[in-house]
């Protein structure tokens, strides 16, 4: 069953420990990308990957950091250097040179 | 500046009223949009894509590069269209990353 995961559907983290969020893909997508979703604000790019062992920032990269060893894998670490951490955070993929992309289910990420 | 606005945050309508979620973009070339939805507790999904001239779901959207605008249409709306929707554009500049709306919640109503 081909798709896009993300582990956990929820995470709680204390104030000022890092923490990692996962997304594994089996589409055989190259591309992969890290979105924020916040109320009113629709979805903003956090980083993205086009191919492997290579990423790229994107609009509010500050705080976080990727990985892209594997092409099936893109996880995100939230650091403590991130302000305002607790948002819904979602995985995409796409195939290069397509529009579409796919959607992990999100991980909800709260800071307590 | 590349982007794209939904001025509305809510629509609430009746089942069998039509429906126009507004998108309008700010993109210098040409546009490549797109239609997502997010049914309660499931995925973001690509709903229509403006490319295709196609209609899902009863939805159609005409890209208006006069006005700037790729609003989404349905001539009777279901109870089962009550949803997330955001409007998407493509940016070429970062990897083919998608620039999205602020999102709309259509409610229908019976």
């Amino acid at each position: 069953d081909g798709g896009i995961t993300q582990s956990p559907k929820y995470l709680f983290r204390k104030e000022g420990q890092n923490v990692t969020l996962s997304c594994e893909q089996n589409l055989n997508h190259d591309a992969m990308y890290w979105y924020r979703q916040d109320p009113g604000q629709g979805l903003r790019l956090i980083y993205y990957s086009q191919i492997v062992n290579d990423f790229q920032k994107g609009d509010i990269a500050e705080g976080y950091s990727v990985s892209r060893e594997k092409k099936e894998s893109f996880p995100l670490t939230v650091t403590s250097a991130q302000k305002n951490p607790t948002a819904f955070y979602l995985c995409a993929s796409s195939r290069s040179g397509t529009p579409d992309a796919f959607f992990g289910q999100g991980t909800r990420l709260t800071v307590v | 500046a590349q982007r794209v606005t939904q001025p509305e945050k809510l629509l609430s309508v009746f089942k069998g009223a039509p429906v126009e979620l507004k998108c309008n973009y700010s993109y210098s070339g040409s546009p490549e949009l797109f239609w997502y939805v997010q049914y309660s507790r499931q995925r973001l999904q690509l709903l229509l894509r403006h490319i295709s001239r196609e209609s899902i779901k009863g939805f159609t959207a005409d890209l208006n590069k006069g006005e700037t605008s790729f609003h989404l249409k349905k001539p009777f709306a279901q109870e089962e269209d009550s949803a997330m929707y955001y409007c998407a554009l493509r940016s070429w500049n970062q990897g083919g990353k998608l620039i999205f709306g602020q999102g709309t919640e259509l409610s229908v109503k019976p």
